[in-house]
C-alpha cells in the first residue's frame, strides 16, 4: 500500500515553455502533498506544501508564480513550471501523506531538462 | 530551528562489513525520525522510522537504528553490508502529523568487493 506515482518520469522542454508534472496517490487519500527539488549530489529541498482544496504554502525563496501547484483532489497534485529556463532543470520529487499520518510516501521523481 | 546533520558525506565499506551511518538532529520536542534510501535517479524508499516507544527500531533490508535522546542521534546500522546497499541515505526529522520533513545532507555509501 501507500504508493505514489509521478508522471512523466522524464521530460525535456525548450526554454520559455511550461511543463506540468503530476503526482498521484494510488491507494490512499493524500490530504497533504509536498513538492521537493533535488540537485545532483544534494539533498531534497522542500519547495511547497499543499493541502487538498487549499492554496499551496511555498517555502522561502520559491517563486509561487513560477512553480504553480494545484491540489484539486485527494489523489492528485500537479506542479507546473512556467516559462522554464535551463536553471530550472532538476529532479522533482513529490510526496504525500494521509490525514493524521506522520509518514510521507514518495514518488519516483521526475527529471526535467530545459534546453 | 529544526535541523539534521549527517556528518559523513561519503562512506566506503567492504561487502560483508558492518555499517553505521550517523545522524544528529536539533529539535525542541520529541521528533519523528526517518531514514530513507535513494538509488540514482530514483525516489526515496523508507527504511525505518521512529515515533515513540522502543528506541531500537528495525527496518527493511536488515537495517536498524537507535534513537538516543541524550545524544540527539538516530544512527543507522547494518551488521553485514551487501553490494546492493550502495546508494544515498538520508536522515529526516518531522515535527508533527502531516508536517514537513527536514532532511540531512545525505551520506553516499559505496560498497567495495
Amino acid at each position: 500500500g501507500a504508493v505514489v506515482s509521478q508522471h512523466p518520469s522524464r521530460v525535456i522542454c525548450k526554454s520559455g515553455t511550461s511543463v506540468k508534472i503530476e503526482c498521484r496517490s494510488l491507494d490512499f487519500q493524500a490530504t497533504t502533498m509536498f513538492w521537493y527539488r533535488q540537485f545532483p549530489k544534494q539533498s531534497l529541498m522542500l519547495m511547497a506544501t499543499s493541502n487538498e482544496g487549499s492554496k499551496a504554502t511555498y517555502e522561502q525563496g520559491v517563486e509561487k508564480d513560477k512553480f504553480l501547484i494545484n491540489h484539486a483532489s485527494l489523489t492528485l497534485s500537479t506542479l507546473t513550471v512556467t516559462s522554464a529556463h535551463p536553471e530550472d532543470s532538476s529532479f522533482y520529487i513529490c510526496s504525500a501523506s494521509s490525514a493524521g499520518g506522520y509518514e510521507q510516501y514518495f514518488g519516483p521523481g521526475t527529471r526535467l531538462t530545459v534546453t | 530551528a529544526q535541523s539534521v546533520t549527517q556528518p559523513d558525506i561519503h562512506i566506503t565499506v567492504s561487502e560483508g562489513a558492518s555499517l553505521e551511518l550517523r545522524c544528529n538532529y536539533s529539535y525542541g520536542a520529541t521528533p519523528y525520525l526517518f531514514w530513507y534510501v535513494q538509488s540514482p535517479g530514483q525516489g526515496l524508499q523508507l527504511l525505518l522510522k521512529y515515533f515513540s516507544g522502543d528506541t531500537l527500531v528495525q527496518g527493511i533490508k536488515g537495517f536498524e537504528a537507535e534513537f538516543k535522546r541524550s545524544q540527539s542521534s538516530f544512527n543507522l546500522r547494518k551488521p553485514s553490508v551487501h553490494w546492493s546497499d550502495a546508494a544515498e541515505y538520508f536522515c529526516a526529522v518531522g515535527a508533527n502529523q502531516g508536517g514537513k520533513l527536514i532532511f540531512g545532507q545525505g551520506t553516499e555509501l559505496s560498497v567495495k568487493p
